[in-house]
Formats: C-alpha cells, sequence, structure tokens
C-alpha cells in the first residue's frame, strides 16, 4: 500500500516559521487528494487544522496556512508559538473509500 | 452536540477475537459515513476500515483485509469492528470517527478504546 511520508522532526524558534510536508512513495499530492493536516497530543484525538489542501477549520489561528508545494502537501507555520509544540500528521484520500495517513511529524518550539 | 464512544477494548492473546463499538449521538448517525483509525503505542495514525452511511459499502487497509469487519447498525447509532486473527503489531488505542460528508476529512472523533495483544 501506498506510503506517505512526512519529515520526522522539526525544531523551529518562538516566533519563526516552519513548513512541514506530506508525500507519496510513489507519485505527486495533488488537491485531489483533499489533504488535511491534523495536530495531536499523543493519546488524545487528532485535531484538524486544514482541509481540502488550504481551508482552515474553525477556530484555528491564521498563522496556520496549507498548500501544495511542488509534488507535496505542506502546512506552514507562521509565528510558531509554544503551544503550537505538538505531532503533525497529513491525511490523504487515496480514491475508492481508502485514505492514508502520513508517517507524522514532531515538532518542537524552543 | 456530536458524540462517539468507543468501548470493546481489552487485553487479548494473540490469534483472538474482539469486537468494538462506537456508540454515536448529536448527529444523523444514518447518513454519515464512519471509519476506525487505530495508534500504536508511541507510533502514529494509522488508518483501518471506513463504511458508508448505509453500510453496504466498506473499505480496509492492507494490514488488515481479511483479518477485520467493519459494520453498522443505523437503528442503533452504532459502529463495529470485529477484530480476528489479532497479532501483537494490532495492539493500539482504537478511535471511532466521522467522516464529514463531501469534504474528504474527519471532523469529529471519539476518545478512543485500547487494544492489547499479548500472551
Amino acid at each position: 500500500q501506498t506510503v506517505v511520508t512526512q519529515e520526522p522532526s522539526f525544531t523551529v524558534s518562538p516566533g519563526g516559521t516552519v513548513t512541514l510536508t506530506c508525500g507519496l512513495s510513489s507519485g505527486s499530492v495533488s488537491t485531489s487528494h483533499y489533504p488535511t493536516w491534523y495536530q495531536q497530543t499523543p493519546g488524545q484525538a487528532p485535531r484538524t487544522l486544514m482541509y481540502s489542501t488550504k481551508t482552515r477549520s474553525s477556530g484555528v489561528p491564521d498563522r496556520f496556512s496549507g498548500s501544495i508545494l511542488g509534488n507535496k502537501a505542506a502546512l506552514t507555520i507562521t509565528g510558531a508559538q509554544a503551544d503550537d509544540e505538538s505531532d503533525y500528521y497529513c491525511l490523504l484520500f487515496m480514491g475508492r473509500g481508502i485514505y492514508v495517513f502520513g508517517t507524522g511529524t514532531k515538532v518542537t518550539v524552543l | 452536540d456530536v458524540q462517539l464512544l468507543e468501548s470493546g477494548g481489552g487485553l487479548v492473546q494473540p490469534g483472538g477475537s474482539l469486537r468494538l463499538s462506537c456508540a454515536a449521538s448529536g448527529f444523523t448517525f444514518s447518513t454519515s459515513a464512519m471509519s476506525w483509525v487505530r495508534q500504536g503505542p508511541g507510533k502514529g495514525l494509522e488508518w483501518v476500515s471506513a463504511i458508508n452511511s448505509d453500510g453496504f459499502s466498506t473499505y480496509y487497509a492492507d494490514s488488515v483485509n481479511g483479518r477485520f469487519t467493519i459494520s453498522r447498525d443505523n437503528s442503533r447509532n452504532t459502529l463495529y469492528l470485529q477484530l480476528n486473527s489479532l497479532r501483537a503489531e494490532d495492539t493500539a488505542l482504537y478511535f471511532c470517527a466521522r467522516e464529514s460528508s463531501g469534504w474528504y476529512l474527519y471532523d469529529y472523533w471519539g476518545l478512543g478504546t485500547l487494544v492489547t495483544v499479548s500472551s
């Protein structure tokens, strides 16, 4: 089955900018995969940040933005804050009812 | 308010079976596609299975295909996952999640039920 890859970890300074990506083991990510981004604290349910590539979920601050960069989906945090320290997962719709989560990125704000 | 409450997890031996349930409330269950997602200890999220609103279409990850069965009872507002031939690598917190219609995302999640496969 398809593997969706994300960077294992990033460290960003408070106020800094970081871009997380979500790529396919075979092929390119496009808007047809309806990329969704989740933020999660381990053991808790994920929180939706972004869906359909670049639509922010209700209540999500505008320092989070989504896009397609080259052949990957991307989540950018501009002006990182301490409470952005979390795990981030992308989710791609692969068609025929099948979804795949990315491998996840741990973001540290330091 | 939308609520999803999973139950049925527990300790089971390798090769054993378990049935998970997810009781839904606060929305029209019978018109919502639903899924199961799991997370192993210290691991990432893994999509497991999905079912459409009327229960006639089901989908599975390769890792569970042939061993797990998703089903639903719209009269009881309940989603199920039958886990058979369990392996150690199936040990995880199992979440049920509602698919937001037409938007290809999971907008509501339960708190999960823990399945531990060990002898």
